[in-house]
Parts: structure tokens; sequence; C-alpha cells
């Protein structure tokens, strides 16, 4: 059964950049099968999809944080990651890592999520 | 962008009740549709996909229907363990997006 576990800082401070790691257990990243995305989640608000990236190196963004994310994956240790630049306040937010099937777009499973705050 | 409208946003039900969260999509997603359930402090767990497919091992008591832009999640006969909030989510196109939730209370 795959897992998904998210690991980084907890608290970033503004203007510098948010750094994740998500790892895969129970299964290969570089299965054909799969994207692999992140989600975020501000306290007591809904989801944001922020992007995803396919085994190839391929991703796709979500256009209102496109020009500060960067996802890449690293197969040989069975890990992707997350990079956003430039934070503020309001990149505070529970970050989710998930896999989502080539064929249908939809998240399963998820990964627990970290809390990442921005604040001095 | 595709905007995900959920009503209500919270509803208050007692177990054994049938309870119906309706969700629209503002552009036809034919059944790229795909429900979670969330409960405080945890991961949202995938309960409905492609509109009315129901994830391996969810309880037959959830059920999905609709297509292109009206959608909606039954719960059949509440069990303690289904309070939670319930979100949508359209997978037809990016950026993917999220209805914005409906809490569901214990009345």
């Amino acid at each position: 059964q795959v897992q998904l576990q998210e690991s980084g800082p907890g608290l970033v401070k503004p203007s510098q950049t948010l750094s994740l790691t998500c790892t895969v257990s129970g299964g290969s990243i570089s299965s054909g099968s799969y994207y692999w995305s992140w989600i975020r989640q501000p306290a007591g608000k809904g989801l944001e999809w922020i992007g995803r990236i396919y085994t190839s190196g391929s991703t796709n963004y979500n256009p209102s944080l496109k020009s500060r994310v960067t996802i890449s994956v690293d197969t040989s240790k069975n890990q992707f990651s997350l990079k956003l630049s430039s934070v503020t306040a309001a990149d505070t937010a529970v970050y989710y890592c998930a896999r989502a099937t080539v064929r249908g777009n939809w998240f399963d499973p998820w990964g627990q999520g970290t809390l990442v705050t921005v604040s001095s | 962008d595709i905007q995900m409208t959920q009503s209500p946003s919270s509803v208050s039900a007692s177990v054994g009740d049938r309870v119906t969260i309706t969700c629209q999509a503002s552009q036809g997603i034919s059944s790229w549709l795909a429900w979670y359930q969330q409960k405080p402090g945890k991961a949202p767990k995938l309960l409905i996909y492609a509109a009315s497919s129901l994830q391996s091992g969810v309880p037959s008591r959830f059920s999905g229907s609709g297509s292109g832009t009206d959608f909606t999640l039954t719960i059949s006969s509440l069990q303690p363990e289904d309070f939670a909030t319930y979100y949508c989510q359209q997978a037809n196109s990016f950026p993917y997006s999220f209805g914005q939730g409906t809490k569901l209370e214990i009345k």
C-alpha cells in the first residue's frame, strides 16, 4: 500500500523560499501510471491545488502560483519536492502531497500534511 | 478557471438521516468530479471519483451522481463517523479546483 510523507521546515521567514519533500513508500514513484501533486490548505479554509509532476519531470502548475513554484522529482530517492519562493503570511498553510492516476486526476492517497508557518 | 460551488456550507443532521450535498461547476466538466471527506487534523480521503464511482473500501451508504455542471453526494443513513467536512473537486482542466466545503454536524 502506497504511503506518502511530507517533510521540511515548519517555519519560514517572509521573502524566503519554502522547501518541502514528499517521500513515497510502498511503491515506485517511477510508475508511469501516476502524477504526483502538492495541495495546500490554510487553517480553517479550503483546498488549493499547487501543481503536479510526472515521473519524466513534466510539470503543471496553478497559474495563481506559477511564478513562484517549482516541483521536482528524484526517482533515485523515490521523492518529489516543492519549492515556493518569496513567501508571505498568505502562504501559511498545511501542505499535502498526493498521488493521482494519469487517467483520473483525483487524489488518493494523501500524505498526512505538514504545517508551514511564514513568520519572522 | 473553473469555480466549484458547494451547498449548503454547513448542515446539521442526526444519525440515521439521509443527507445530500450539492456541487455546481461554473462550466461543464462531464463526469470529471471527485468527492472527499476530511476530519479535523487529517488529510482528505477520496470517497467518490468519476462523479459516481465508489472508491474501494468506502461504505456503500455513500453515493454520487450528476454530470456536466451539477453533482450530488448522498449519504443514505448517517453514521457517527460520517460527521466531517466534504469537498468536491473538478478534475476536468487545469488548475484543478475544489469546492469551499460542506461541514456536516451532529444535530
